[in-house]
C-alpha cells in the first residue's frame, strides 16, 4: 500500500463546475496535510494546509480532512481554466518539533475546459 | 519578500560525474528540505536540514550528501551520476513553529546523458 494515494487522473471538468480531489494516507500518526497546485515544468506552489478534522475554506478551495478515515480532499468550486495544473496531495509526519519531512501522492491531473 | 531561490536552473551532466545544487531559503526560514521530483510522480524527501544539522534523510544512496550553512543556505551533492538521477530537484523552506508549511522553490532540472 503506498503511502499516499491520490484518486488516479486525469479529471476533466466544464468552466464553472466543481472539481473534487481526493487523498487517503496510511500513517494515522500523521499530523497535518497540504494541497499544492503544480503547472507543467514549475514546482509546486502551497494552496492550502489543514491540521484539525472538518473543512478550511479559502475562496474557491475547501479542503476537507477525515482522520478516523485517513481521508483528504480539495473541492475547486466554480473552476477556471487557469485551474488547469497537476494538484499533489502530501502528508507531514514530524521527526521532532518543527521539523520532518512531507510524503506526497502522485498527483491528479485536473482539466477544466470551457 | 524573495522566495525560495534555487541555482542553476537546468544542468547536463555525463553518467559517472557529480554535481552540486545550491538552495537560498526565505529569509527568516531555518530549515531546508530537499526532493527529487522524476516526471509523472510526486517530489520524493532526500533530506533535511535544521540549524545545520541533517533531521531526516529518504530513502537515497550514499551517493546524495547535502549540508546546511550559517547563513541556512543548502547545497545537495550527487556523486557518480546515474542516468536514473535525471529528475527535478525541489529545494523548500520552512518555518519554525508552524504547522509547518514547506515552501518550494523554481527547482532544478538535471538531465544526465
Amino acid at each position: 500500500q503506498k503511502e499516499v494515494e491520490q484518486n488516479s487522473g486525469p479529471l476533466s471538468v466544464p468552466e464553472g463546475a466543481i472539481a473534487s480531489l481526493n487523498c487517503t494516507y496510511s500513517d494515522r500518526g500523521s499530523q497535518s496535510f497540504f494541497w499544492y497546485r503544480q503547472y507543467s515544468g514549475k514546482s509546486p506552489e502551497l494552496i492550502m494546509f489543514i491540521y484539525s478534522n472538518g473543512d478550511k475554506e479559502d475562496g474557491r478551495f475547501t479542503a476537507q480532512l477525515n482522520k478516523a478515515s485517513q481521508y483528504v480532499s480539495l473541492l475547486i468550486r466554480d473552476s477556471q481554466p487557469s485551474d488547469s495544473a497537476t494538484y499533489l496531495c502530501a502528508v507531514f509526519n514530524a521527526g521532532g518539533t518543527s521539523y520532518g519531512k512531507l510524503t506526497f501522492g502522485q498527483g491528479t491531473i485536473l482539466t477544466v475546459h470551457p | 519578500d524573495a522566495g525560495v531561490t534555487q541555482s542553476p536552473t537546468h544542468l547536463i551532466k555525463t553518467r559517472g560525474q557529480h554535481v552540486t545544487l545550491r538552495c537560498s531559503p526565505i529569509s527568516g526560514h531555518k530549515s531546508v528540505s530537499w526532493y527529487q521530483q522524476v516526471l509523472g510522480q510526486g517530489p520524493q524527501f532526500i533530506f533535511q536540514y535544521y540549524e545545520k544539522e541533517e533531521r531526516g534523510r529518504g530513502n537515497f544512496p550514499d551517493r546524495f550528501s547535502a549540508r546546511q550553512f550559517p547563513n541556512y543556505s543548502s547545497e545537495l551533492n550527487v556523486n557518480a551520476l546515474l542516468l536514473g538521477d535525471s529528475a527535478l530537484y525541489l529545494c523548500a523552506s520552512s518555518p519554525v513553529g508552524t504547522y509547518n508549511e514547506q515552501f518550494f522553490g523554481p527547482g532544478t532540472r538535471l538531465t544526465v546523458l
